[in-house]
């Protein structure tokens, strides 16, 4: 099936130092890829969508200078949060439209500012 | 009021429960409907997914939509331990590029 791999899986850094995450589409091409954000006990949140070969499209209130993405081949998407501040510790997942109805996701990222 | 209503729980129940799992909507656009599982620091897996009205089974697993109502339904028939997860309902339709809406997620607990 679908996979999509996400890189790393857990990340500690310190205040204003920038971290990247990653995603791949292991067994097929990926034109979109989808960024969310997760605290605890709450749901998904969109955050931007990634499509390959053009900026992605942010969603309100999410700062585009602070949440980097770059999708620059059909298998690869990448999140880098800059200047990273502890209010910015979250669960970060990516995702891939398979369909109309389906999405595969990445495993997530754990990251956490000290 | 949220596009997608979904008691976070937690829902904890003894093995061989029947779970009822719910969710909510107040956009009539909505025409998928799908049922996510997340094991706690993963993300989420696809379970099922309806379109428009109706019911669907696989397994242990049916998920029911009323779009009359606007409230669909996952159950869970002859729970078991391995099943303890967090159950997100998503759902999307023509409104403004099938943009996909998530419900909060309920965390299932079933014991052993």
């Amino acid at each position: 099936g679908a996979v999509v791999s996400q890189h790393p899986s857990r990340v500690i850094c310190k205040s204003g130092t920038s971290v990247k995450i990653e995603c791949r589409s292991l067994d097929f091409q990926a034109t979109t890829m989808f960024w969310y954000r997760q605290f605890p006990k709450q749901s998904l949140m969109l955050m931007a969508t990634s499509n390959e070969g053009s900026k992605a499209t942010y969603e309100q209130g999410v700062e585009k200078d602070k949440f980097l993405i770059n999708h620059a081949s059909l298998t690869l998407s990448t999140l880098t949060v800059t200047s990273a501040h502890p209010e910015d510790s979250s669960f970060y997942i990516c995702s891939a439209r398979l369909d109309t109805y389906g999405y595969t996701f990445g495993s997530g990222t754990r990251l956490t500012v000290v | 009021q949220k596009e997608v209503e979904q008691d976070p729980g937690p829902l904890s129940v003894p093995e061989g429960a029947i779970v009822s799992l719910n969710c909510t909507y107040s956009n009539s656009a909505f025409q998928y409907f799908m049922w996510y599982r997340q094991y706690s620091r993963k993300g989420p897996e696809l379970l099922m997914y309806t379109y428009s009205s109706g019911n669907k089974e696989d397994g242990r697993f049916t998920a029911q939509v009323d779009k009359s109502s606007k409230y669909i339904s996952l159950f869970i028939r002859d729970s078991q331990p391995s099943d303890s997860a967090t159950y997100l309902c998503a759902m999307t339709g023509n409104t403004g590029g099938f943009k996909t809406i998530f419900g909060a997620g309920t965390r299932l607990f079933v014991k052993a």
